[in-house]
């Protein structure tokens, strides 16, 4: 099945800047959603950017989608401690079986330093 | 609050054992899933349901199993032929399913489950 790939792997920065993380992935899609993980938790869900919308915020978060070159990037500006997490794509498609799935990407993990 | 309720948080399997991961939510929504986690991975889909009394494989179901008997829950049991259950699973639920693809999904907090 297709999956994202995010980059990097892992970014350390300073707080108050700002932090870019990409995910990449391999065939169409109806959507891609961010979401964030922290330390032995659930995810949350942060933004979803549907296949014909090319930018998207939510507060601190700007997401943009280019379908024509299969990537998307996730950009936290100033940033804080607090923000300190795993960030996951995720692209919905459909599946084998006729039905919308969710494939996730390894993740980003950020660190942010006081 | 509505949220969705895994538990335990923390389980232990000896050989042979077949154990169940509990799951509820208070959302109403249609659709349940399990994923399982493995260190610096992404999640992959075990199983999920649209709908009650219905269910789907997802890309890794060997080895577990499910069960949609009430639309507020969905419990995994890890039975003894997966061969490598040392994971942190994660159930989510959606409103719409996966009939539109366009929701987001709202997670528990996982169970950590490890061999003895």
């Amino acid at each position: 099945s297709q999956q994202g790939e995010e980059d990097p792997q892992a970014l350390s920065i300073q707080e108050g800047e700002n932090a870019t993380m990409n995910c990449s992935y391999k065939t169409s899609i109806n959507n891609l959603q961010w979401y964030r993980q922290n330390s032995g938790r659930g995810l949350v869900h942060l933004i979803l950017i549907r296949s014909n919308e090319r930018e998207k915020h939510s507060g601190r978060l700007r997401v943009t989608l280019d379908t024509s070159k299969k990537s998307s990037s996730l950009l936290i500006t100033a940033s804080r401690a607090a923000d300190t997490a795993s960030y996951f794509c995720a692209t919905a498609a459909i599946s084998g079986a006729g039905s919308y799935q969710l494939t996730f990407g390894k993740g980003t993990k950020l660190s942010v330093i006081p | 609050d509505g949220g969705i309720t895994q538990s335990p948080k923390y389980l232990f399997r000896k050989e042979g054992q077949n154990v169940t991961l509990s799951c509820e939510q208070n959302l109403n929504h249609d659709a349940m899933y399990w994923y399982r986690q493995d260190p610096g991975q992404g999640l992959r889909l075990i199983y999920y349901s649209q709908i009650v009394n219905d269910f789907q494989k997802g890309d890794i179901a060997e080895g577990y199993s499910v069960s949609r008997e009430k639309k507020e829950s969905f419990p995994l049991t890890v039975t003894s032929a997966q061969k490598n259950p040392t994971a942190f699973y994660l159930c989510a639920s959606s409103s719409s399913g996966t009939a539109r693809g366009n929701q987001p999904q709202h997670f528990g907090d996982g169970t950590r489950l490890s061999i003895l």
